[in-house]
């Protein structure tokens, strides 16, 4: 299977703690994006790279959160001093330049954060 | 900023049509997109209709789209219980990479 694929699936963390989240696009994809999704609700866009390029960023993004991409394949995403609000599951998401017409966005199956 | 809306939930019968409807404020989309999320599963593009069209066909799935009204819909032809998901429409803006999702509709499928 060569989807996007997110790792860990699920994370338990206490309140205060660091967490940091991988994504691994579909290989050929140049573009990638972190969304977060809470219970009930529709994805919430954080964060998009082109390449190694972080182009755009949601004000949802605090300065808690971080998000690279080094070298323009895999991404990670950190929250820092987790809060329970932080709760939710983070997508990953990934396209290709020939999609750039249609905006189709590859989901991986998410990493669920529950901060207690 | 932009806003998606949908209604939480239907339920029909298996065999039936399904219709999803979602309105949007965004008057610059550019394209606008209806993805399917199963349990413990990614969200998945399903079919998608750019702003200059009104309506698009692909097998099952009829998306009709009023600019005017901002309204976009999924209907879902002879609906089986294997359609029962959560069914997000999106959209896509003039400025940005980014699509802004609606909360989701709830299908459920009886048979």
């Amino acid at each position: 299977d060569t989807g996007v694929s997110q790792d860990p699936r699920h994370k338990i963390t206490k309140r205060g703690q660091n967490v940091t989240f991988r994504c691994d696009p579909i290989s050929e994809h140049n573009r990638l994006y972190w969304y977060r999704q809470t219970l009930g609700q529709g994805p919430e866009f954080l964060t998009y790279f082109q390449n190694e390029a972080q182009l755009e960023k949601s004000r949802l993004l605090s300065d808690r959160f971080s998000a690279e991409r080094p070298k323009g394949s895999f991404s990670t995403l950190e929250i820092q001093r987790t809060e329970q609000g932080d709760s939710a599951m983070y997508l990953c998401a990934s396209s290709s330049p020939r999609g750039r017409h249609t905006g189709e966005l590859f989901f991986g199956e998410g990493s669920r954060l529950t901060v207690l | 900023g932009e806003d998606v809306e949908q209604s939480l939930f239907l339920s029909v019968r298996e065999g039936d049509s399904s219709v999803i409807n979602c309105t949007y404020t965004d008057s610059s989309s550019t394209y606008l997109y209806w993805y399917k999320q199963e349990p413990g599963a990614g969200l998945q593009l399903l079919t998608y209709i750019f702003s200059n069209m009104d309506m698009k066909q692909d097998q099952r799935l009829t998306v009709l789209l009023n600019k005017k009204d901002k309204h976009l819909s999924l209907r879902i032809a002879d609906t089986q219980t294997g359609d029962s998901a959560i069914y997000f429409c999106a959209e896509k803006g003039n400025a940005g990479n980014m699509l802004t999702f609606g909360g989701g509709t709830r299908l459920m499928v009886k048979p």
